[in-house]
């Protein structure tokens, strides 16, 4: 069946514009988590949904970070007023329930570029 | 939060070696995952593995959830194994650790 898809795979912006970063999970999994990745690092956690309601959204580094998920399926990562510090690849996994005992699975990222 | 520590950070090897990659992690965990990370940048599921041992063709990974380490085998390797190998692991929130990788690369 199909994997997570993101979109777009590649952004590229200017400082202070706003961005839409779009997450498809699998399809049945109710859990979604948007996690970042800086260059020569490992995914960072951003914030994590389990139906339509974010359960946890501890790891957004600022309020300039938000995300939906209206209907429980597609997730919409937005970045108002980009900074060049938030360029790094985001990624979205999906996972069956949300339990910690749950595999995740990734999608390819977008990879943000603020310049 | 749960610390991970993965060793070594980088690895080169010759095609047809075998090695053996380590993630502790400070923790009990309720989830334990490995992924490689292809050059593409996607990270591809190699195991969940909270506890326990499994194999899959080459590869295979113990868990040893009392000692709080998990160990990744990769027999035979082959230049396509090239990349970063990630351990990520969850505790009670569902949000997953990483460590910082160990970066692999396999010469033909």
């Amino acid at each position: 069946g199909a994997g997570v898809s993101q979109t777009p795979s590649n952004k590229v912006t200017e400082k202070g514009k706003y961005v839409e970063l779009r997450c498809d999970p699998i399809s049945g999994h109710t859990a979604l988590y948007w996690y970042r990745q800086s260059l020569g690092q490992g995914p960072e956690f951003l914030i994590y949904f389990q139906g339509t309601g974010a359960a946890d959204d501890s790891g957004l580094p600022n309020d300039r970070f938000f995300a939906v998920r209206p209907e429980g399926s597609v997730s919409t990562l937005k970045i108002q007023r980009t900074e060049r510090g938030d360029s790094a690849v985001y990624l979205c996994a999906s996972s069956l329930t949300g339990t910690p005992y749950n595999e995740q699975f990734f999608g390819p990222g977008t990879r943000l570029t603020v310049l | 939060g749960i610390q991970v520590e993965q060793s070594p950070p980088d690895l080169i090897l010759q095609e047809g070696a075998n090695s053996t990659l380590r993630c502790n992690f400070s923790d009990s965990v309720n989830n334990l995952q490995w992924f490689h990370q292809n050059p593409w940048g996607q990270l591809i599921n190699l195991f969940y593995i909270p506890s326990g041992t499994k194999q899959n063709g080459r590869l295979s990974a113990t868990t040893v959830a009392t000692e709080r380490y998990s160990l990744l085998y990769i027999s035979s390797s082959q230049t396509t194994d090239s990349g970063v190998y990630f351990c990520a692991v969850a505790r009670v929130s569902n949000d997953m650790r990483f460590g910082a990788g160990t970066r692999l690369t396999v010469k033909p």
